[in-house]
């Protein structure tokens, strides 16, 4: 079975400062797809970043960059100088294959402080 | 390009009524998945719906059934009610054609039963 855990229930910064969202997967599988999705207040969930397991190279966007570990088992998002319009719940979700069904985690609420 | 779209997006009902939720994919994708989100939780896959047929289910009773047009728009159907029911449903949308291969989510309908 798989499961996702996203142990930081919610995290408060002020503007500007670096914030690290954590997330913990497992799964039997030897090919899987790890997501991250930011839910703003509106509800709708935005697709952020997809990664295969067989590619751990790491990846920066912007202000965003996430660090895959296999060893570890860990999918870590890190948002650079945040700012308020940050603030959102960011979920953490794992596929076993494409387009199939996703796990989630329970989400980390970020606030971001002007 | 229209994104996923839901209807309605409210909608309340009384414990044991029965309810129809509705999803239109985005253009070009055949796809549509089926996520109940409860309050503060991370969304739980309910059913995906490929060439009309349910593909893949969830953990959840058959009290949950749903239906896929040949236009590839959705219906999620929950029959007797429970107040456990209450959430955001979310719907979202895939297509082999995508390159990053990620599910494109609706706005959700939020229901409430009392």
């Amino acid at each position: 079975a798989q499961k996702v855990t996203q142990a930081q229930t919610e995290i408060s910064v002020v503007e500007k400062e670096d914030v690290t969202l954590d997330c913990v997967y497992e799964t039997r599988d030897t090919t899987y797809y790890l997501f991250w999705y930011k839910q703003p207040p509106s509800g709708e969930l935005v697709f952020l970043i997809r990664r295969n397991s067989f590619d751990e190279q790491n990846e920066i966007s912007g202000r965003y960059s996430w660090n895959f570990q296999k060893s570890t088992s860990s999918f870590n998002f890190t948002i650079t100088a945040s700012q308020v319009v940050d603030s959102a719940v960011y979920f953490c979700a794992l596929s076993e294959e494409v387009r199939r069904a996703l796990t989630f985690g329970s989400g980390t609420r970020l606030q971001v402080q002007p | 390009d229209a994104g996923v779209t839901q209807s309605p997006t409210h909608l309340i009902k009384t414990r044991g009524q029965q309810v129809t939720l509705r999803c239109s994919p985005k253009s070009g994708h055949d796809t549509v998945s089926w996520y109940q989100q409860a309050l503060g939780q991370g969304p739980q896959f309910i059913f995906q719906y490929y060439e009309e047929e349910e593909r893949q289910r969830g953990n959840f009773p058959d009290r949950f059934s749903g239906h896929q047009f040949p236009n590839y728009s959705s219906e999620l159907n929950v029959n007797a009610l429970l107040l456990g029911d209450s959430a955001l449903y979310l719907c979202a949308s895939s297509s082999p054609g995508t390159v990053l291969h990620e599910q494109y989510f609706g706005p959700g309908t939020r229901l409430t039963v009392t």
